[in-house]
């Protein structure tokens, strides 16, 4: 059984830029959820991603945006960095069919400057 | 709106000392309770979770208790190693699988 992985670990980029990460999900999981973590805080949910679909979002601009492949692997993309979107950002896989435990990939550590 | 407070920020404990932190949060409707640990540049890990239909659940050194009618959520980390030393987060979910986390305790363990 393989674990979440993304891709890259760590990322710089320019104020006004976009960004493209890459997740993938844990072999079986169909779920993916997107999450940022600044500094010293605890996650924030992003949006989640469940067959293909958008399946929820939380309180981030449009400029936030994602997809979700036929193999359940998945991108966050965010358009027009800004120095506030320097984070962590995990995205996590879990199982269809109720409420189970979330598996979280190692993170992005992006740099906006 | 939806929101978990977590307290203590910080909490430094001997070894071998049981470490408490407690989480209140706001969603009647959360039926998931997961508390995850994250050492310094990991991802979190889940310790323990509990659901709406249990008022306590124990692993291995931890105990998780739920009171539904004040919303409370507490884990009790006994006889704490120096590996325990991390950040603690405890969350609520409800049916959509999204998680709210809580802004975490940073637990040292002194040796």
């Amino acid at each position: 059984e393989t674990g979440v992985t993304q891709s890259p670990t760590h990322l710089i980029k320019t104020r006004g830029q976009q960004v493209t990460l890459r997740c993938s999900s844990q072999s079986g999981h169909n779920t993916v959820s997107w999450y940022q973590q600044a500094l010293g805080q605890g996650p924030q949910f992003i949006f989640q991603y469940y067959r293909e679909e958008e399946n929820g979002r939380g309180n981030f601009p449009p400029r936030f945006s994602g997809l979700q492949f036929p193999n359940y692997s998945s991108e966050l993309n965010v358009n027009a960095l800004e120095l506030d979107d320097s984070a962590l950002y995990l995205c996590a896989s879990s199982l269809e069919g109720g409420i189970t435990e979330a598996f979280f990939g190692q993170g992005t550590r992006l740099t906006v400057v | 709106g939806e929101n978990v407070e977590q307290h203590p920020s910080t909490l430094s404990v001997q070894e071998g000392d049981s470490a408490v932190i407690k989480c209140t949060y706001s969603d009647s409707a959360s039926n998931y309770f997961p508390w995850y640990k994250q050492e310094l540049g990991k991802r979190p890990q889940l310790i323990i979770d509990i659901r709406s239909n249990m008022d306590k659940r124990q692993g291995q050194r931890v105990t998780v208790l739920l009171n539904k009618t004040v919303k409370h959520l507490s884990l009790q980390i006994a006889a704490t190693q120096p590996g325990d030393s991390a950040v603690y987060f405890c969350a609520e979910g409800d049916s959509s699988y999204k998680l709210i986390f809580g802004s975490g305790t940073r637990l040292l363990v002194r040796p």
